[in-house]
């Protein structure tokens, strides 16, 4: 089955210890991107990736990291957490036409608490 | 810069009546635009997109979108609702001025269908 697989699903930590959230896709897919959703603000986008070893800072890219050492995996990685990046997090992925995104295929989130 | 508004948080209808969920956007180029639906403790799911042609888009589970340019509005609409339509909906843009990829979403809608 075609999938963007995200884990943990839930998440509770406390400030400042570090923590990585995997997401894989196994579509083959050239782009992927990392989304926080907050109440109110909707999706924003964090980090993306138009392929292995390319990455571009999205609209809050602060206090995060992400790498893109092979196609299928993109991982999120918070060096060090605070309170404020508390959130319902999703990893997407899309086929590129040219440099065109096609259709975001969205893993089913994780739900981020920083204590 | 590219954006996207969607000026009503919560949208109420009657099952059976047609439904409008509204979006505006902003952009310097051609807006490629998109639909994508929430349900309660799931990942977003596209429902349709508009990138050239036809103005009217149709899309998954009966949903259609018209493209207007001159009102810079892509509105999503259903004919006939139903109780099982209700969810969080959001718009989202990408400019295609913009030299990255990244996908602007608007702030969400939610739908509530009434028996």
């Amino acid at each position: 089955e075609a999938q963007v697989t995200q884990n943990p699903r839930y998440l509770i930590t406390v400030t400042g210890k570090k923590l990585t959230v995997t997401c894989s896709q196994n579509m083959n897919h050239e782009y992927m991107s990392w989304y926080r959703q907050d109440p109110g603000l909707g999706l924003r986008q964090i980090y993306y990736s138009m392929n292995v070893e390319v990455t571009d800072k999205g609209d809050v890219p602060e206090g995060y990291k992400v790498s893109r050492k092979e196609k299928r995996n993109f991982p999120l990685i918070l060096e060090s957490p605070s309170p404020n990046q508390t959130s319902l997090y999703f990893c997407a992925s899309s086929p590129l036409s040219g440099r065109r995104i096609e259709k975001l295929f969205f893993g089913s989130g994780t739900q981020l608490s920083v204590l | 810069a590219q954006s996207v508004a969607q000026p009503e948080d919560q949208v109420n209808v009657a099952e059976g009546n047609p439904l409008t969920v509204k979006c505006t956007y902003s952009v310097s180029g051609n807006p490629y635009l998109f639909w994508y639906v929430q349900y309660p403790n799931r990942g977003l799911q596209f429902l349709l997109k508009y990138i050239t042609g036809d103005n009217l888009v149709k899309g998954s589970y009966g949903f259609e979108a018209e493209f207007n340019k001159s009102q810079t509005s892509f509105h999503l609409k259903k004919p006939s609702a139903l109780v099982s339509d209700s969810a969080l909906y959001f718009c989202a843009v990408r400019d295609s001025n913009n030299a990255g990829n990244m996908l602007t979403f608007g702030g969400g809608t939610r739908l509530m269908v009434k028996p």
